[in-house]
């Protein structure tokens, strides 16, 4: 059991250019959530997948998309990079979205912004 | 404006002795909250969890205290180990939303020395 898996692990971009970060789960999750970590500011949600083939926005999803390919994978997408999104993402799934239970999270990507 | 504030960026605490981590909310409709661990390069990992119909749960060291009326929950270590030397954060959700949506404090660095 890999748990949740995301890749790459570190990327360098330079403003402009479009990147696609993917994450997967093998543990039969319905759940499935793209977070950033920026110094200070804790994790924000970007962008959500309460189950397989639904996606919604969270708190922070200007700048970029989502597509819930399976219900194993769930990848974000920069379409134009900026500086603004040089941080730390973390892909998480949880067994049924309801109000109780907890997110398993992935180990990272770390992407820099030129 | 920040829902789930952690006022304390770091704590030190000696091996042995008891660590606090507290945490403030000021969302009412918040009613289950977490605490999350994260060690570098590393995802959060769940430590534990509280629902808003009680004021206390415990887990081996870890036990968590909600104050409902106060806004506010703690996170106790006994005994603090120098393993537990981490970024520690509370999140936060509302059964309102119907759906999982966590918010997370800006965590409190917690350093444990021998």
């Amino acid at each position: 059991n890999a748990g949740v898996t995301q890749t790459p692990k570190f990327q360098v971009l330079k403003t402009g250019q479009s990147m696609t970060l993917q994450c997967a789960q093998d543990m039969n999750h319905n759940s499935m959530y793209w977070y950033r970590q920026d110094p200070g500011m804790g994790l924000r949600l970007i962008y959500y997948s309460a189950s397989e083939g639904t996606t919604d926005k969270g708190e922070v999803p200007n700048g970029y998309n989502v597509s819930r390919l399976n219900k194993r994978e769930f990848s974000l997408r920069l379409e134009s990079a900026a500086p603004s999104q040089t941080s730390v993402y973390f892909c998480a799934s949880c067994l049924a979205g309801g109000l109780e239970g907890e997110q398993f999270f992935g180990p990272g990507t770390r992407l820099t912004v030129l | 404006d920040q829902q789930v504030k952690q006022n304390s960026p770091s704590l030190s605490v000696q091996e042995g002795r008891i660590s606090i981590l507290n945490c403030d909310y000021t969302n009412s409709m918040f009613d289950y909250f977490l605490w999350y661990k994260k060690y570098p390069a590393e995802g959060p990992t769940f430590l534990i969890s509280i629902s808003s119909i009680k004021d206390k749960n415990e887990d081996g060291r870890f036990t968590v205290f909600l104050n409902k009326s106060a806004k506010h929950l703690s996170l106790h270590i006994v005994p603090s180990q120098p393993g537990d030397s981490a970024v520690y954060f509370c999140a936060a959700s509302a059964k309102r939303t119907g759906f999982q949506k966590l918010v997370f404090g800006t965590g409190t660095r917690l350093l444990v020395s021998p």
